[in-house]
């Protein structure tokens, strides 16, 4: 079946520090890879995604590359704010592990990341 | 425009209760997913809705757990004879057509259920 394995955490890193959160995937099919952010007490948000490799998601300064080679697609920020502190989850969606199409997302565990001043 | 929505955010029941939690997509969105979120086992598909079917439950974890759909819009997920494992953040999210891989999935903000 498919999984997702992501770093685990908590991860703390002071302000302006450069982020990596790796994540890992095994997928029957053709995925579609997205990283999900929650930010305290408020619901998950799609942060970025990619839909096929070599694609590059981008927002809010943090970039992920599909990796098909090395089936990864690590999350990435050159400068953390404290704003950033969060949990965030990588995820994919894969019709061949898709009950009727359903296309469910597939979860890592989370990571943990808080910025300080 | 609005996001999903869920109702209640938070519910506190006694084990053997049932509890009724529902949720309302973004309009037009014609997809629908419930998932759990309990610190033990991450995010958990539990089951999807196209229009009003769910033609996939295989995240339903035992027959104490059923959802409806109902006019393509607002679900409802019922457990009944509640469990203390049932506790957990029980996730809403919709996508805006048949869906693909490439969908974007909008969750809403949760709810909360502690059974004591």
């Amino acid at each position: 079946g498919n999984s997702v394995t992501q770093m685990e955490g908590p991860v703390t890193l002071s302000e302006e520090a450069f982020l990596t959160i790796n994540c890992t995937y095994t997928a029957t099919g053709y995925p579609s890879l997205f990283w999900y952010v929650q930010y305290p007490g408020e619901g998950l948000q799609l942060l970025l995604k990619a839909t096929k490799a070599d694609d590059k998601g981008s927002n809010k300064g943090f970039e992920a590359t599909y990796r098909k080679e090395t089936t990864s697609f690590h999350l990435e920020k050159g400068s953390v704010q404290v704003s950033d502190s969060a949990v965030y989850f990588c995820a994919l969606s894969d019709l061949a592990y898709s009950g009727a199409g359903s296309y469910q997302l597939t979860f890592g565990k989370g990571t943990k990341l808080s910025v300080i001043p | 425009g609005a996001g999903v929505s869920q109702s209640p955010s938070n519910k506190v029941t006694e084990k053997g209760k049932d509890v009724e939690l529902r949720c309302d997509p973004i309009s037009g969105h014609t997809a629908l997913y419930w998932y759990r979120q309990s610190l033990g086992q991450g995010l958990e598909f539990l089951i999807y809705f196209q229009g009003n079917s769910a033609p996939d439950k295989s995240g339903l974890p035992s027959d104490r757990f059923s959802a409806e759909r109902t006019g393509g819009s607002v679900s409802t997920l019922t457990i009944q004879r509640t469990q203390q494992e049932d506790s957990a953040v029980y996730l809403c999210a919709s996508s805006l057509r048949p869906p693909a891989t490439t969908d974007t999935q909008y969750f809403g903000p949760g709810t909360r259920l502690t059974v004591l």
